[in-house]
């Protein structure tokens, strides 16, 4: 069965500094991957997605970026973290026509 | 812009009774229609999926669909306490790469 783990589950992060989260996903080859960030009694914003290793594609304009260097591992950065960069940050993925997205536990980001 | 509609609740019901959610759509090119289940601080897990019109059920949920009014609704039966939390509703982006269009969710609270 597939499994996906993010981590860490939490981080305190000083405005500035910058920042790593790292998704990976076993248990399936080639799948497609998604970043999401939830504010605060928000919705879901689908930040980036990758269809293999090497392809990003985003959704937004900010200060983050990510990258797939394996396939199933999936890495959201950022250089300078700004305060409304706080949030649940969230790995799904996907895989065949069904069009299904599986969670992972998420990064819970506080940026002070 | 594509947009996904959910009444933010809190739609609060007694135990036993049937919980009964509703979602509607703006992309009529939409395909695929999801309900997700996200209990307060973790991540959304999936609950029901539905590609066609009419109702599709599994045990006590049942999910319906109507494209030609682009609505979709989560029926919940013998409502327990254990089902209070927010109710995503996502539909497929007509864009592609599986990816989903997320409602803001619909809080549920069932008391005894």
């Amino acid at each position: 069965s597939q499994t996906i783990h993010q981590w860490p589950a939490t981080l305190v992060q000083p405005v500035g500094s910058p920042l790593s989260l790292e998704c990976t996903v076993e248990g399936t080859s080639n799948p497609n991957l998604y970043w999401y960030r939830q504010a605060a009694g928000r919705g879901l914003q689908l930040l980036f997605y990758s269809v293999g290793i090497g392809q990003i594609s985003s959704e937004v304009p900010q200060n983050l970026s990510a990258s797939r260097p394996q396939d199933r591992q999936f890495i959201l950065s950022s250089k300078k973290l700004l305060l409304s960069d706080s949030g649940f940050y969230l790995c799904a993925w996907s895989q065949g026509g069904n069009n299904e997205q599986f969670f992972g536990p998420g990064t819970r980001l506080t940026v002070l | 812009q594509k947009e996904v509609e959910q009444n933010s609740g809190p739609l609060s019901v007694p135990e036993g009774a049937i919980a009964s959610l509703n979602c509607t759509y703006s992309d009529r090119v939409s395909q695929s229609f999801f309900w997700y289940r996200q209990y307060s601080g973790k991540s959304p897990e999936l609950i029901m999926s539905i590609y066609s019109n009419g109702d599709k059920e599994d045990g006590r949920f049942t999910a319906q669909l109507n494209k030609a009014s682009q609505y979709v609704s989560l029926l919940i039966r013998d409502s327990q306490p254990s089902d209070s939390a927010t109710y995503l509703c996502a539909v497929t982006d007509s864009g592609g790469y599986n990816k989903l269009i997320f409602g803001a969710g619909t809080r549920l609270a069932v008391h005894p």
